[in-house]
């Protein structure tokens, strides 16, 4: 069983510019979380989706971070315009349900310059 | 949720057990202890959780006191690939809130 994937593992970008991170989670896995760590902080939630919908962006930084999860499947998260303090690794999680165990993905390192 | 308290790091000898702590004396009767380690450079992988009672997988095994204010982890015959940072995690379940809340964790150094 394919794990948690998520694209690109590395990205390096512009001050100003945007990108967009991708996220498959597992097969069958309706709840869908976002994460990400910034240069010597600790792992913080952005949002979750119980299938296509939004259930929690208290974690969202601000509006220039935009998430979707279309059709309920693989979610992606855009960061437009990017700021240098968005640099960090992204990890996007899944699981069954709310409250079972999360498999994360192996994350997407972020460097903006 | 509930916060928790853990050493910075610690260091176990391989093959033996390694007992991590955490304090979180704050938890709710609805809340439960989970813990997660994320290997260097790696995503957070899931290790076990529980709400009042000890739990064992074959992963580790989770202490949990009879108040529910701390609880251990413990590795039985730790190895070198179980170096990583444990994080212990608070957890309320079928609330508004479901992500998880990291803190600093632990360190764990697995010597040779």
């Amino acid at each position: 069983e394919a794990g948690v994937t998520q694209f690109p593992s590395h990205s390096v970008i512009e001050k100003g510019q945007t990108v967009t991170l991708r996220c498959d989670p597992i097969s069958g896995h309706d709840n869908l979380y976002w994460y990400r760590r910034v240069m010597g902080k600790e792992i913080k939630f952005l949002l979750h989706f119980v299938k296509e919908s939004k259930q929690d962006e208290s974690g969202m930084p601000n509006n220039r971070f935009l998430a979707e999860r279309t059709g309920g499947t693989y979610s992606t998260l855009k960061v437009q315009p990017a700021e240098l303090e968005d640099s960090g690794v992204y990890f996007c999680a899944s699981s069954v349900d709310r409250g079972t165990e999360a498999f994360f993905g192996q994350g997407t390192r972020l460097t903006v310059v | 949720d509930a916060k928790t308290t853990q050493p910075p790091s610690m260091d176990c000898a391989e093959g033996r057990a390694a007992n991590l702590p955490c304090n979180h004396s704050t938890i709710s009767g609805n809340e439960y202890v989970y813990w997660y380690r994320q290997i260097h450079s790696q995503g957070p992988q899931y290790i076990i959780h529980g709400l009042k009672n000890n739990e064992t997988n074959e992963m580790a095994s989770l202490i949990i006191t009879e108040d529910r204010k701390s609880s251990t982890l413990i590795l039985p015959h730790a190895t070198l690939r179980d170096t990583a940072v444990y994080y212990c995690i608070v957890r309320r379940v079928g609330g508004g809130a479901d992500g998880l809340t990291f803190g600093k964790g632990t360190h764990l150094i697995i010597q040779p």
